[in-house]
């Protein structure tokens, strides 16, 4: 079975604060993604990475930034809080862009006050 | 973009019955799978189905790529099955082929 896991369940920052959220797949896979996921708009691609140190933007990077320095670790960095920073954030993991079948970690609600 | 529509975008159902759950999206897809996510937040893999017909219990899925919608099957519901139900999609190529495209999901509530 495929494992994806995060670093928090649940997480509490000040605004201002300098966060690092972790997650860590042990498949080999190639790709992997963090999203946000907030009520009434749905999850939303923040970065992706297909190789180590590889990296490109989803729809809504301002504000994170990210870094993949293992194959099996992708972080997402959020280098000043804000509150609109608050959401649930999860990451994910697939093995080549032929199928893009895409497996979820357990997901880290993030509260920035 | 691609756009993914789901339909119903609440269903409340009885203990013991069957529901439908459709998804439809714009454009060719190479990846088309279906979430449950439960109630702490984990998106659980349902199918991958960019194509064809599937099964997994009480549980089943068909997608006809040609005319671009998808169906998720419950049979014989319980309690546990309640939760959001996502349909997920990404392009064959091009732009944006990486990226699942979410519909905004079906709310399943199963009563006893």
């Amino acid at each position: 079975d495929v494992k994806v896991t995060q670093s928090s369940r649940y997480l509490v920052k000040r605004t201002g604060e300098k966060v690092f959220l972790e997650c860590v797949q042990d498949m080999d896979h190639e790709n992997m993604f963090w999203y946000r996921q907030d009520p009434g708009l749905g999850l939303r691609l923040i970065y992706f990475s297909y190789d180590v140190k590889m990296k490109e933007k989803g729809d809504i990077p301002e504000g994170y930034s990210v870094s993949r320095e293992k194959k099996e670790r992708f972080s997402l960095i959020l280098e000043s809080a804000s509150t609109n920073q608050t959401s649930m954030y999860l990451c994910a993991s697939s093995s080549t862009p032929a199928t893009n079948e895409q497996y979820f970690g357990p997901g880290t609600r993030l509260t920035v006050t | 973009g691609i756009q993914v529509e789901q339909s119903p975008p609440d269903l409340i159902l009885q203990e013991g019955a069957n529901s439908t759950l459709r998804c439809n999206f714009s454009d060719s897809v190479n990846n088309l799978q279906w979430f449950h996510q439960n109630p702490w937040g984990q998106l659980i893999n349902l199918f991958y189905i960019p194509s064809g017909t599937k099964q997994n219990g009480r549980l089943s899925a068909t997608t006809v790529a040609t005319e671009r919608y998808s169906l998720l099957y419950i049979s014989s519901s319980q309690t546990t099955d309640s939760g959001v139900y996502f349909c997920a999609v990404s392009r064959s190529s091009g732009a944006g082929s990486y990226q699942l495209t979410f519909g905004k999901g079906t709310k399943l509530s199963v009563i006893p």
